[in-house]
């Protein structure tokens, strides 16, 4: 079993909508939780960073930690074509280690 | 964020020979780090490359395979050793500002024939 576990996608929504990406992981150990998105041929970028549990909204993105599920998700509101990227979880267990764990991607299409 | 640039941003090589991938930070970072990733796949910790001391390597990774250098605190060296098609990939480097943040160069794509 992955230490963290994301749907490959590829994931197809009209623009306007509303797109929830998840991760699962199996280590409780996990503290520090991001999310990177990554256009075609370039490194990823770092979009959001969540510490512990609860929620964190920076413009239209929303990101969401529930430890106790062991599940995180990040949602884009009102979708823009640009928003079409693959979008990777990763997390780490101590904010000095810097050793990140990442979800495989999602790969998201943000249809005109 | 820093800006991060790599050499070559892509290459084509012959099974047994050896590549050297550079990065090159506009800024003095304390943490470099060396990620792959296959298509299809997640990225992988390589190695983390500290000015002044050897790299440390992630299981399944040996430095003899992927030998490292870190001259000073704005460049470091990946070299990928006797390469096999297995080793095409994505290589990529980062580098830590703070100490959850990590910032990506555009990556490396390499294809060995």
């Amino acid at each position: 079993q992955k230490e963290v576990e994301q749907d490959p996608g590829p994931l197809s929504v009209p623009e306007g909508a509303i797109v929830s990406l998840n991760c699962t992981y199996s280590n409780s150990a996990f503290q520090y939780f991001m999310w990177y998105r990554q256009y075609s041929r370039k490194g990823p970028e770092l979009l959001m960073y969540t510490y512990s549990s609860g929620n964190k909204e920076d413009g239209r993105f929303t990101a969401q930690v529930d430890k106790s599920s062991k599940y995180i998700s990040l949602f884009i509101r009102d979708s823009q074509p640009s928003d079409s990227a693959t979008y990777l979880c990763a997390m780490s267990i101590i904010q000095g280690a810097q050793k990140l764990v990442f979800g495989q991607g999602t790969r998201l299409t943000i249809n005109p | 964020s820093a800006v991060i640039s790599q050499k070559p941003s892509r290459d084509i090589c012959q099974r047994g020979t050896s590549l050297t991938i550079q990065c090159q930070v506009d800024s003095q970072v304390t943490m470099m780090f060396w990620y792959r990733q296959q298509p299809g796949q997640s990225l992988t910790l390589i190695a983390t490359a500290n000015q002044g001391s050897e790299a440390t390597y992630e299981s399944g990774f040996v430095i003899d395979k992927f030998p490292i250098s870190r001259p000073n605190l704005t460049f470091s060296t990946l070299t990928v050793s006797n390469m096999s098609p297995e080793d095409s990939s994505i290589y990529l480097c980062s580098v830590s500002h703070r100490s959850y943040e990590q910032y990506f160069g555009p990556g490396t794509r390499l294809t060995v024939t």
